[in-house]
């Protein structure tokens, strides 16, 4: 089975300071990873994925994120926040060959203080 | 254009009543998903047709039912309406065959609320 942690239901940070998401996941077997983002009254909309090769993965808006397979952790950040990043966030997990989909976390609400 | 497009947005309902959200994807996609989140933002997936076939079904009771007359809609009955049925239902779709990797798009969501 499959499951995803965010830590954190909330998380907030002035404007320009580090954005540091963090999320760990439990896998029997390699992961894929994702980060959505839902900002108020959307739908979610993909920040970035990993599915294989590099592990430091490149998502829209700045972000980024790191696989690391030692500690079950895809941690996202973006080094200087912008009020725009106020939003929720959800880290998701799935595996090759899942007709399951996604099993998402439960969201980090990003508040940005000016 | 919206790719993926829900309607209602916002639906309010006595107990026991019958309930109906559609959706349309303009993108062309072949899979189509149905997601429900609850009032802690839990997101869970109900449904998912492939090419108007029915592949993923939860454990969801049978008051709910999917129908997708083509793979660019799939709209979703609910028969009975319960207060536990409240919640954001999400709409989505992704390209080709399911695959773990699918990356997919949402709707904006509909928020039923039953009194």
């Amino acid at each position: 089975a499959q499951s995803v942690t965010q830590l954190g239901s909330h998380v907030s940070v002035s404007e320009g300071a580090l954005v540091l998401l963090r999320c760990n996941y439990s896998s029997s077997v390699p992961p894929y990873l994702f980060w959505y983002v839902q900002y108020p009254n959307q739908g979610l909309q993909l920040l970035l994925k990993y599915t294989t090769g590099a592990t430091l993965v490149k998502g829209i808006n700045g972000f980024e994120a790191e696989f690391k397979k030692s500690e079950t952790s895809f941690h996202l950040t973006k080094p200087s926040a912008h009020m725009s990043d106020a939003a929720e966030y959800f880290c998701a997990v799935s595996f090759s060959g899942s007709a399951r989909q996604l099993t998402f976390g439960s969201g980090t609400q990003l508040t940005v203080l000016p | 254009d919206t790719a993926v497009s829900q309607t209602p947005k916002y639906l309010v309902t006595q107990m026991g009543n019958d309930k109906s959200i559609k959706c349309e994807q303009n993108l062309g996609h072949d899979t189509m998903y149905w997601y429900k989140q609850d009032s802690k933002k839990f997101l869970k997936i109900m449904f998912s047709y492939n090419n108007k076939e029915l592949i993923i079904n939860e454990t969801v009771p049978n008051r709910f039912s999917p129908k997708s007359p083509d793979k660019a809609h799939l709209n979703l009955h609910i028969n009975s309406l319960e207060l536990g049925d409240s919640a954001v239902y999400f709409c989505a779709s992704s390209q080709g065959v399911v695959s773990g990797a699918n990356v997919l798009t949402f709707g904006a969501g509909s928020r039923l609320t039953v009194l």
